[in-house]
């Protein structure tokens, strides 16, 4: 079936550091979707791209859909603690709907 | 506007018992879907909704039921528990199914069947 792999599955960094992760597919998609999920929550739609090539911030998140259409990049600057999380990738598929397995961030203060 | 609620937040089922996951949204949304979440797998939809009087299978539906009640109410059904399906259950909306419609989450249910 189809999937999304993500890129690092984790990552501890110090405060302050800005943080990058990807998000990878063999298959073109036309939507990208970036979403954070806090310990216990549910995810949350950080930001929400629809152009190859799209470049698109949200403070200091920045998200980018890939000119190939395969792919999806997630850039976080100066990261503070409240960063924390499992980051998800996503985007409309056969199931109309497929994530990533996740980045987990951890920022050390 | 409390967007996506979902009940019980926690449960614990013996293995055969049944039980239902409720869920609701107040977005006037036409889709809602329904998701399970294991460690390092990622979000898995079980089924979804794509409109009311609608529900189709996802990606891993054995051994679940759905209920699209009304537009706002879309329940899971657990006819008999199995220890492999113990995880955290999430609702989610969209506003349609298919293109560029975010989905918007619910707190999860947390669920363990001994």
């Amino acid at each position: 079936g189809q999937q999304l792999n993500q890129s690092p599955q984790s990552m501890f960094i110090q405060e302050g550091e800005d943080v990058s992760m990807n998000c990878t597919s063999s298959s073109i998609f036309n939507t990208w979707l970036w979403y954070k999920q806090d310990p216990g929550e549910g995810p949350v739609l950080l930001i929400a791209l629809y152009k190859a090539g799209e470049l698109t911030s949200n403070g200091r998140l920045t998200a980018q859909f890939g000119i190939t259409r395969k792919d999806s990049f997630l850039n976080i600057s100066a990261s503070i603690p409240s960063d924390v999380g499992i980051y998800f990738c996503a985007t409309s598929g056969t199931y109309k709907y497929i994530f990533g397995t996740g980045t987990r961030l951890k920022v050390l203060a | 506007n409390a967007g996506v609620t979902q009940t019980p937040k926690f449960q614990v089922l013996k293995t055969g018992q049944s039980m239902t996951l409720q869920c609701a949204q107040d977005m006037n949304h036409n889709s809602m879907y329904w998701y399970r979440q294991d460690p390092g797998m990622g979000l898995r939809l079980i089924y979804y909704s794509a409109s009311e009087g609608t529900t189709d299978k996802g990606e891993v539906p054995n051994g679940y039921n759905v209920s699209r009640l009304n537009k706002r109410e879309f329940s899971l059904r657990l006819e008999s528990a199995a220890p492999s399906q113990t995880s955290v259950y999430f609702c989610a909306s969209s506003e349609g199914t298919y293109g560029s419609y975010e989905q918007y989450f619910g707190p999860g249910t947390r669920l363990t069947v001994t």
